[in-house]
Formats: structure tokens, sequence, C-alpha cells
């Protein structure tokens, strides 16, 4: 079993659509969560972090967490062209992740905004 | 503000070779962390240091070595070369570490550099 799974997609979704984004993770443990976006040949770019369980909004971008599901989900409401990137799910803070600040990534999951 | 900042850009090296990647954090942050990213996967955990100290090592071989400086600047070693090891090296920088049993806080989060583009031939 992987710590972090994310469908590596690609996922299509059309312009001005909820895009939504999924991630589970192995070690109950976690304490921190975050998204990231990757556009192609550059460095993640941070987007959301989420450390309790709810819903935590900022703009166009909520972030959800389930604890108990071990589950955590991006939602990127009136999705436009320029997201279209791949965003990873990170997951620190874990004992059976090393603890700390260590982040522990999925795969990423790509993301197409189609006009 | 200047962000966190690498060098270089992209190195091209040969199996055997040693090389150094160099990073530059955020201002006023103290903590320094490498990842491995490889094409199609996300970053890996190499190391992570906090004032002068390594804090965390993730599971990479004795070949990657790194040290972080007084002034929280960090290098990241990697000696013998393997084809494998091409990838892009990512430097984040974070305002504290935060140890297990801390609350986790924005000021432990992770901001990354724009890598450095290794190539191994």
């Amino acid at each position: 079993q992987k710590e972090v799974e994310q469908n590596s997609g690609p996922l299509s979704v059309p312009e001005g659509a909820i895009a939504s984004l999924n991630c589970t993770y192995s070690d109950r443990g976690s304490q921190s969560f975050f998204w990231y976006r990757q556009y192609s040949g550059k460095s993640p770019e941070l987007i959301m972090s989420i450390y309790s369980n709810g819903d935590k909004e900022d703009g166009r971008f909520t972030a959800q967490l389930n604890k108990a599901s071990q589950y955590v989900s991006l939602l990127i409401r009136d999705s436009q062209p320029s997201d279209s990137a791949t965003y990873l799910c990170a997951v620190g803070g874990g004992i059976l992740t090393g603890g700390g600040n260590k982040l522990t990534f999925g795969t990423g999951t790509q993301l197409k905004v189609e006009l | 503000d200047a962000g966190v900042t690498q060098s270089p850009t992209h190195l091209i090296k040969t199996r055997g070779q040693q090389v150094t990647l160099r990073c530059s954090p955020i201002s006023g942050h103290k903590s320094v962390s490498w990842y491995q990213q490889v094409l199609g996967q996300g970053p890996q955990f190499i190391f992570q240091y906090y004032e002068k100290e390594e804090r965390g090592r993730g599971n990479f071989p004795d070949r990657f070595s790194a040290r972080q400086f007084p002034n929280y600047s960090s290098e990241l070693n990697v000696n013998a070369l393997l084809l494998g090891d091409s990838a892009l090296y990512l430097c984040a920088s974070s305002l504290v570490f935060r140890g297990l049993a801390g609350a986790p806080s924005r000021t432990d989060t992770q901001y990354f550099g724009p890598g450095t583009r290794l190539t191994v031939l």
C-alpha cells in the first residue's frame, strides 16, 4: 500500500466546471496536509494547507479533510484553462512517515481544463 | 521578497562523477529540506536540516549527503552518480522545524525553489 495515493488521471473538466481531486493516506498519525500545483517543467507551488477536519476555503479552492477516513480532497470551482497542471497531495507529521516537517507526496493527478 | 533560490538550474554529468547543488532559503527561514523528483512521480524526501543539524533523512544511499551553513543556506552532494540519479532536485524552506510533539502550523509549511534539473549520461 502506497503511503499517499492519488488517481494519476488525466482528469478532464470543461471550463467553468468544478474539478474534484482526491487523495488517501495510510499513516493515521499524519497531522498536516497540503495541495501543491505543478506545471510541466516547473517546481511545486503551494495551493492549500489544512490541519483539522472539515473544509477550508481560499478563493476558488476548497480543501476538505476527513481524518477518520484518511481522506483529503481539493475542489476547484470555476475551473480555468490556467488551472491545467498536476496537483500533488502531500502529507506530513505522521510518525510512520518520519514525523516533523517531512512531506510524503502522492504521484499527482493531472488536471486538464478544456475550452 | 525573494523566494527559495537554487543553483545551478540545469546540470549534465556523467556516471561516476560528483555533483553539488546549492539552495538559499526564504529570508528568515531556518529549515531546509531536499527532495528528488523523478519524471512522473511525486517528490521524494532526501534530507531536512534545521539550525545546521540534520533532522531527517529519507531512504537514500550514503552517496547522498548534505549540510546547512550558518546563514541557513544548504548544499546537497551526490557522489558516484548513477543514471538513476537523473531527476529534478528540489529544495524547500520553512520557517521552523516542528518535531513530532509540536502542533502543525503555517510556520512549518514548506515552500519550494525552482529546482535543479540533473541529467546523468
